[in-house]
């Protein structure tokens, strides 16, 4: 089934940790996204690819890094966890206009 | 600085009725809209859009009205149904190919 994919479903992490969100697509789109929902703050950008092999700063980039070695996968990494980086994380995929974003179902991070 | 913001947290309506979503945005630049929706543990799902060169865009039960000089556009639900209930985000997109930026989200809950 075409889609994304999201890696753990949920986790519980001591902070200071290191930790890799996994995120995978198999529609052949060019751009990948992460996002952090909050309450109240709605969605917010934390990286973005437009391709492989390039990756930019969303809103929200500090303490995450992401890489995009190809296509169809977009990891994204806490270096050293800290309790400010509990949250539900979102990756999303386009293949065209941005607006035809696809999400997966989500990771829930909980940092102790 | 929130660019798109939905001051509603919440809204509960009667089934059948109509449910009105309100989202206003700063950024004069934004020329393309969008509203998801997210299910609890699901991720959000493209819903409707709207080009700035419309003010209205209907698809079944849901239309999208947008007033550029108020900076405002809305979300109609009629019939409103009890599966309708989520959460809606608004977002908005400054130029073609840029990144989404997402309002903080509205709980709608239809209650039978």
């Amino acid at each position: 089934i075409a889609g994304i994919t999201q890696a753990p479903t949920s986790q519980i992490l001591a902070a200071g940790r290191r930790m890799t969100l996994r995120c995978t697509q198999d529609m052949r789109h060019n751009a990948m996204y992460w996002y952090r929902q909050d309450l109240g703050l709605g969605l917010r950008l934390i990286h973005y690819s437009n391709t492989a092999g390039t990756t930019g700063k969303g809103e929200v980039p500090d303490g995450y890094s992401v890489s995009r070695a190809n296509t169809d996968d977009f990891p994204l990494t806490l270096a050293s966890a800290v309790p400010s980086q509990t949250s539900v994380y979102f990756c999303a995929s386009s293949g065209g206009r941005v607006n035809e974003q696809f999400f997966g179902p989500g990771t829930r991070l909980t940092v102790l | 600085d929130q660019q798109v913001k939905q001051n509603s947290p919440s809204l509960s309506v009667q089934e059948g009725r109509i449910s009105i979503l309100n989202c206003d945005y700063t950024n004069s630049m934004f020329d393309y809209f969008l509203w998801y929706k997210k299910y609890p543990a699901e991720g959000p799902t493209f819903l409707i859009s709207i080009s700035s060169i419309k003010d209205k865009n209907e698809d079944g039960r849901f239309t999208v009205f947008l007033n550029k000089s108020a900076k405002h556009l809305s979300l109609h639900i009629v019939p409103s149904q009890p599966g309708d209930s989520a959460v809606y985000f608004c977002a908005a997109e400054a130029t073609s190919g840029s990144r989404l930026t997402f309002g903080e989200g509205t709980q709608l809950t239809v209650n039978p």
